[in-house]
């Protein structure tokens, strides 16, 4: 049974430090990896999605990284900005079961200006 | 606007009312979802739909039933709604390839509380 881990739980920088947050999955058989972004009371943002023979996507200051076989993903943001403040959820899909996403708890970021 | 929409954003109802979410996406994608955000802001998938067929059915209470109509709708008609059922439920679509999907796109959500 496919599990997403995500490492730390919460995370207070100040503004205009890099961070990374950290996903972890125990299958590595999978589609995908997407990197969402939900703010309070809101919906899911998607702001990455890496295909299994991918290595790497960027977006302006974010850049995700997948390391397939060791079931690992990092979510780095440069320059943080107090605007980046959110919930950043990492979810997997897991080629066993198709058409669904399985999602890690989510890492809750705050950005102190 | 080219988006998932779902409808009604809250929804504020008595134990034992049955009520339904509407979700709508103009994105020409082939299949739909619907997630729970339980209180602990865990995200778990309860259906999937390719295509108007019922893929993934993940152990939920038959209270709940989703329905297509066409690919681009996907309703969610909860029977006897219980305490236990509230949460944030959240549509979503992908275009997917025989079980793998393309990204997703996620509505805003609908935050039902039973009282």
């Amino acid at each position: 049974k496919q599990e997403v881990t995500q490492i730390p739980a919460a995370l207070s920088v100040p503004e205009g430090e890099n961070l990374v947050l950290n996903c972890s999955f125990t299958d590595s058989a999978i589609y995908n990896l997407q990197w969402f972004r939900q703010d309070p009371g809101k919906g899911l943002t998607s702001l990455l999605l890496i295909q299994s023979s991918q290595r790497e996507q960027t977006s302006g200051r974010l850049n995700a990284s997948l390391d397939k076989s060791s079931g690992r993903s990092t979510l780095y943001i440069a320059a943080s900005q107090p605007g980046d403040s959110a919930t950043y959820l990492c979810a997997v899909s897991p080629m066993e079961y198709g058409n669904k996403l399985v999602f890690g708890a989510g890492t809750i970021l705050r950005v102190k200006s | 606007d080219t988006a998932v929409s779902q409808t009604p954003k809250y929804l504020v109802t008595q134990m034992g009312n049955d009520k339904s979410i509407k979700c709508e996406q103009n994105l020409g994608h082939d299949t739909m979802y619907w997630y729970k955000q339980d209180s602990k802001k865990f995200l778990k998938i309860m259906f999937s739909y390719n295509n108007k067929e019922l893929i993934i059915n993940e152990t939920v209470p038959n209270r709940f039933s989703p329905k297509s109509p066409d690919k681009a709708h996907l309703n969610l008609h909860i029977n006897s709604l219980e305490l236990g059922d509230s949460a944030v439920y959240f549509c979503a679509s992908s275009l997917s390839d025989r079980g793998r999907d393309y990204g997703y796109t996620f509505g805003s959500g609908t935050r039902l509380t039973v009282v």
